[in-house]
């Protein structure tokens, strides 16, 4: 199984911050990488798709990058309502795999 | 508008079988997968599979093969996961998700069901 690792586990930040979460996968998964967003007692919101796709209705304060083993998800300027918990999850082979999280916190 | 609604929280006991149901409605059901996806309490999500809501072909996590099973009615738009022989670690919050496919994962989904194995 590929092994997704989300750094750091939290970050505390301030509205306004420009914010870089680092999801690294154990092999390589080409650019089939997701992010999602999970506020608590809720279900997790799709963001990005293929690495870097921004999910249609997404605020492009949002953005992803990276390919092969190293992805980042970069919030440019943060806003109140984007203090959430992040994943990363790969879809490049079964069984498909997310990170441990990264709870952004103010 | 495009939704999964799941049905309402459950409370087993070890060794018993649980049923959650998930709705789908505001596009074609039958072209898309639902995957299953659950989370412990304070834990990562967790893929346990999926079932193409048109074909029935499913697929399973290996820890889950023959304790897990996920069928779809597709007159009702619905979609079911059965989990046999619970365990406590079993209680989770069980979410449904759409696979848009074309490189699109999990682009919607349900609010999630609570399933609490207890004694």
């Amino acid at each position: 199984d590929i092994q997704m690792t989300q750094s750091p586990s939290t970050l505390s930040a301030s509205v306004g911050d420009r914010v870089t979460i680092t999801c690294r996968a154990s092999q390589s998964i080409s650019i089939w990488l997701a992010w999602y967003q999970q506020k608590p007692g809720k279900a997790p919101k799709f963001l990005i798709y293929k690495a870097s796709s921004l999910e249609s209705g997404v605020p492009s304060r949002f953005s992803g990058s990276g390919s092969g083993t190293e992805f980042t998800l970069t919030i440019s300027s943060l806003q109140p309502d984007d203090f959430a918990t992040y994943y990363c999850q790969q879809y490049n082979s079964y069984p498909w795999t997310f990170g441990q999280g990264t709870e952004v916190e103010i | 508008q495009i939704q999964l609604v799941q049905s309402g929280a459950e409370v087993r006991e070890p060794g018993a079988s649980v049923k959650v149901s998930c709705q789908a409605s505001g596009y074609t059901y039958t072209s898309y997968a639902i995957h299953w996806v659950r989370q412990a309490p304070g834990q990562r999500l967790e893929w346990m599979g999926w079932i193409h809501a048109g074909s029935g072909d499913t697929k399973y996590l290996q820890k889950f093969q023959g304790r897990v099973t996920f069928t779809r009615d597709t007159s009702a738009s619905t979609a079911y996961m059965e989990l046999s022989s619970l365990k406590f670690e079993d209680t989770a919050v069980y979410f449904c998700a759409r696979d848009r496919g074309s490189g699109r994962p999990l682009d919607v989904w349900g609010k999630g069901t609570t399933v609490t194995v207890s004694s």
